[in-house]
């Protein structure tokens, strides 16, 4: 049972437009969302997080809106860099004692064509 | 934020063995985490180690296929034993410094024969 589901398996941008990655859960109970980047032969990288009290949270060029009551999320980056291609995983957490682990998408492969 | 090491960062091994897998933390983190990453999937959880008591495994792992120990806040080790082609993977460690936000070692990429 998949409770963080990222559909598109990958995602083809031009350089300089925007790019918008998304994020569907199914779990109530999960109140903090984050997103990671991943490059090739290295670990997960933080990239920006959002709580459930906010339906937007902007750092730089990466924007990630939440909507609550259709449990999507999503990440927007403009304008998109060569520098962005990586994987990208959606991930989220409850508060609560064994909740607060964090539950992982299987990641959207994003390619930035200069 | 935390910078996390881990080595080795590759091994081959031969079915059978087992390999340790160490993980430095440079500062103090409230967590540390193992994941397996088998190609094309997604992180899973082995477990949660804890400092100076057993660690807290997900379902489908067990302790005698995975130890872990965790003798201090900065450092953790993963054994893989009796290891079969199916171990095969990238083994990840991660601390936890917040409520949330885990940081994530490179990784090291285990392939058995």
């Amino acid at each position: 049972d998949q409770q963080v589901k990222q559909n598109s398996p990958s995602l083809s941008v031009q350089e300089g437009r925007i790019s918008i990655l998304n994020c569907d859960y199914t779990n109530s109970m999960f109140d903090y969302f984050l997103w990671y980047k991943k490059y090739p032969a290295e670990g997960p990288t933080f990239l920006i997080s959002i709580s459930s009290i906010k339906d937007k949270n902007e750092d730089g060029r990466f924007t990630v809106f939440l909507n609550k009551s259709a449990k999507h999320l999503s990440l927007h980056i403009v304008p998109s860099q060569p520098g962005d291609s990586a994987v990208y995983f959606c991930a989220a957490s409850g508060s609560a004692g064994n909740n607060r682990k964090l539950i992982w998408g299987l990641g959207t492969s994003l390619a930035v064509n200069p | 934020s935390a910078v996390i090491s881990q080595k080795p960062s590759r091994d081959i091994c031969q079915r059978g063995t087992s390999l340790t897998i160490q993980c430095q933390v440079d500062s103090q983190v409230t967590m540390m985490f193992w994941y397996r990453q088998q190609p094309g999937q997604s992180l899973t959880l082995i477990a949660t180690a804890n400092q100076g008591s057993e660690a807290t495994y997900e379902s489908g792992f067990v302790i005698d296929k995975f130890p872990i120990s965790r003798p201090n806040l900065t450092f953790s080790t993963l054994t893989v034993s009796n290891m079969s082609p199916e171990d095969s993977s990238i083994y990840l460690c991660s601390g936890q410094t917040g409520p949330y936000e885990q940081y994530f070692g490179p990784g090291t990429r285990l392939t058995v024969t």
